[in-house]
């Protein structure tokens, strides 16, 4: 069974702080991983795509990506309390589009 | 740009009985696939549909059948529900262009109660 695991959380941070965000993943044939942001009674919501090792900025987002430890995270830069929601990491099971998704890290930050 | 549309937005429905959830993909993508979400849980897959056919299943039994339709609009049907079937159902469309290439998104979910 290919797995995603995510710190359970909640993290809490204070507004204008990094928010670090991690996950682990065990399929090796992985080629393609995501950070969705989801808010309380909504939808998963795209907020980062990587595929290579390395980091990736997009705005306060950088999702970093290492292949040989199987390990990617997200960080927040400038945290809001609009950032406050679950962060679901997902990675496509090797040889498909299948999406395999952590459990998600619920953040609050704190005015 | 329409994004992800899914019908209907709630539903309940009682142990035993079948329902048809709908979804139509953003404009341009080809490619449905669908999650349950059960609370406290991330997505898990369902299933996804590419070219009106079935390309890849999760771990979900029989009771669970899907459609793709020309216009790439796909219907996910649940027989027999059960209590533990009670969830954020979501549709995600992406465009096939690659294997681990694509990138999903999802639509509002419909949220199904069995009661």
């Amino acid at each position: 069974q290919k797995e995603v695991e995510q710190n359970s959380g909640p993290l809490s941070v204070p507004e204008g702080a990094i928010a670090s965000l991690n996950c682990t993943y065990s399929d090796r044939g992985s080629q393609s991983f995501f950070w969705y942001r989801q808010y309380s009674g909504k939808s998963p919501e795209l907020i980062m795509s990587i595929y290579s090792n390395g980091d990736k900025e997009d705005g306060r987002f950088t999702a970093q990506l290492n292949k040989a430890s199987q390990y990617v995270s997200l960080l927040i830069r400038d945290s809001q309390p609009s950032d406050s929601a679950t962060y679901l990491c997902a990675v496509n099971q090797g040889g498909s589009e299948k999406l395999v998704f952590g459990k998600g890290t619920k953040l609050t930050v704190n005015p | 740009d329409a994004g992800v549309t899914q019908s209907p937005t709630h539903l309940i429905k009682t142990r035993g009985q079948q329902v048809t959830l709908r979804c139509s993909p953003k404009s341009g993508h080809d490619t449905v696939s669908w999650y349950q979400q059960a609370l406290g849980q991330g997505p898990q897959f369902i299933f996804q549909y590419y070219e009106e056919e079935e390309r890849q299943r999760g771990n979900f039994p029989d009771r669970f059948s899907g459609h793709q339709f020309p216009n790439y609009s796909s219907e996910l049907n649940v027989n027999a529900l059960l209590l533990g079937d009670s969830a954020l159902y979501l549709c995600a469309s992406s465009l096939l262009v690659g294997v681990g290439q694509e990138t999903q998104y999802f639509g509002p979910g419909t949220r199904l109660l069995v009661l």
